[in-house]
């Protein structure tokens, strides 16, 4: 168990929906990267934040939008899902914004 | 941007023979780390590496950072069936704010075959 939590853990929506994925980091990290993972595929990166700032940005659709919050929770917002979004979303946690990364466990996004 | 050129794609193997994979890149990077993915679970860090140079065990798994700053490497002996995965590097640019994200490998999927 890395101590990074993600929920929920499986996800099926519809086309044009919209849905929220949260993560809470390991307890004392800083740091919350968000990466993507198509079927088969790398890891793409799509947003890091520290310490509730913004701190660098992949290739993130403007569709997705995300956010950490004061209590260093973050939140993946995904909006007018196609089915190329389906995937798996990791949220990855560290110290600082340049220390090793701990993954959580992902969601798995189903669109139909 | 940056890439990370992850090599073999994929391997098959016999348990107990020893694996080795590398990874190369076209930019300097100041970490490199190691990790492996087991389907439909997030990736586990195996190996972090800080200096040019340096060579880091966990157990069966020995990494090392390339003298060049632009490639690592990582060896496993006597492979055993846990094994069974996905592996993939993972280098941070020198830590300039906004460059400290986590660039990614391909991957080399590891088959041990019976």
């Amino acid at each position: 168990d890395s101590g990074v939590t993600q929920t929920p853990k499986h996800l099926i929506t519809a086309t044009g929906q919209r849905v929220t994925l949260r993560c809470s980091p390991r307890s004392g990290d800083l740091s919350v990267y968000w990466y993507q993972q198509s079927l088969d595929q790398g890891l793409q990166f799509l947003i890091q934040y520290y310490n509730g700032e913004e701190r660098a940005k992949g290739n993130i659709l403007e569709r997705f939008s995300a956010q950490q919050f004061p209590d260093l929770h973050s939140e993946l917002n995904l909006s007018s899902l196609e089915l190329g979004d389906s995937a798996l979303y990791f949220c990855a946690s560290s110290v600082g914004p340049s220390n090793e990364a701990f993954f959580g466990q992902g969601t798995r996004l189903t669109v139909v | 941007g940056q890439q990370l050129n992850q090599s073999p794609q994929s391997m098959f193997i016999q348990e107990g023979e020893d694996v080795s994979m590398n990874c190369t890149s076209s930019s300097i990077f100041n970490t490199w780390l190691w990790y492996k993915q087991d389907p439909g679970e997030g990736p586990v860090l195996l190996i972090a590496l800080y200096k040019a140079g340096e060579l880091t065990s966990n157990g069966r798994l020995t990494a090392q950072f390339g003298i060049t700053r632009k490639d690592s490497f990582l060896n496993i002996s006597a492979s055993i069936p846990s094994d069974v995965g996905i592996y993939f590097c993972a280098g941070q640019l020198p830590g300039n704010f906004g460059n400290e994200k986590l660039t990614f490998g391909t991957g080399t999927r590891l088959t041990i075959i019976p």
